[in-house]
């Protein structure tokens, strides 16, 4: 079947420090895949998506590469900011609109 | 561009009643699913709409229902309530059909249910 495994959270990191989160994802075929971010009270906004192996997806510092051979869509950001806290959701699509998320990661961001 | 609307953004209710929510979607856009969110779950596949017509259902209980109108609104409903239905309700929308592109969903912020 379809699944993504992410990174069990919370994680606490100090504002410039290096984020990753992890995202490993079981599919057939080749799915498209996608970082969510959900602020408290509101709903997800697309972080950044790719579509086919070796892309990658970026936004806002925010960066991601679609690996099919270890089946990961790790997300990585060089330098945190406080703004950057929130709770991140990996996902993929495998067919129609109907997409499998992880279980989200809560960030943290210290000053 | 006006984004996902849904109301209410919070109800609360008693076991055995039932509840409607409404999601208007982005302009332009014709399919509309739904997501439950619960701390235990993550998020969950409802269902999916398309043009009037439901396209894709999760495994969900048949109290878990929905429509679309032909103006691609949506509503969802779940009929007998129990606590465990207690969840943030999330509709998110898409510009098409996934088989004609690769768009993401936009979410809405969510209605936040509550059973007691």
């Amino acid at each position: 079947g379809n699944s993504v495994t992410q990174m069990e959270g919370p994680v606490t990191l100090s504002e410039e420090a290096f984020l990753t989160i992890n995202c490993t994802y079981t599919a057939t075929g080749y799915p498209s895949l996608f970082w969510y971010v959900q602020y408290p009270g509101e709903g997800l906004q697309l972080l950044l998506k790719a579509t086919k192996a070796d892309d990658k997806g970026s936004n806002k510092g925010f960066e991601a590469t679609y690996r099919k051979e270890t089946t990961s869509f790790h997300l990585e950001k060089g330098s945190v900011q406080v703004s950057d806290s929130a709770v991140y959701f990996c996902a993929l699509r495998r067919t129609g609109n109907q997409f499998y998320f992880g279980t989200g990661t809560s960030l943290t961001v210290i000053p | 561009k006006a984004g996902v609307t849904q109301t209410p953004r919070y109800l609360i209710k008693t076991r055995g009643q039932q509840v409607t929510l409404s999601c208007s979607p982005i302009s332009g856009h014709r399919s509309v699913s739904w997501y439950q969110q619960t701390p235990g779950q993550g998020l969950q596949f409802l269902f999916e709409y398309f043009s009037e017509t439901q396209r894709n259902k999760g495994n969900f209980p048949g109290r878990f229902s929905g429509r679309q109108f032909s103006n691609s609104r949506s509503e969802m409903n779940v009929s007998t309530l129990e606590l465990g239905d207690s969840a943030l309700y999330l509709c998110a929308s898409s510009p098409a059909a996934a088989s004609l592109g690769d768009s993401p969903l936009h979410f809405g912020n969510g209605t936040r249910l509550t059973v007691t």
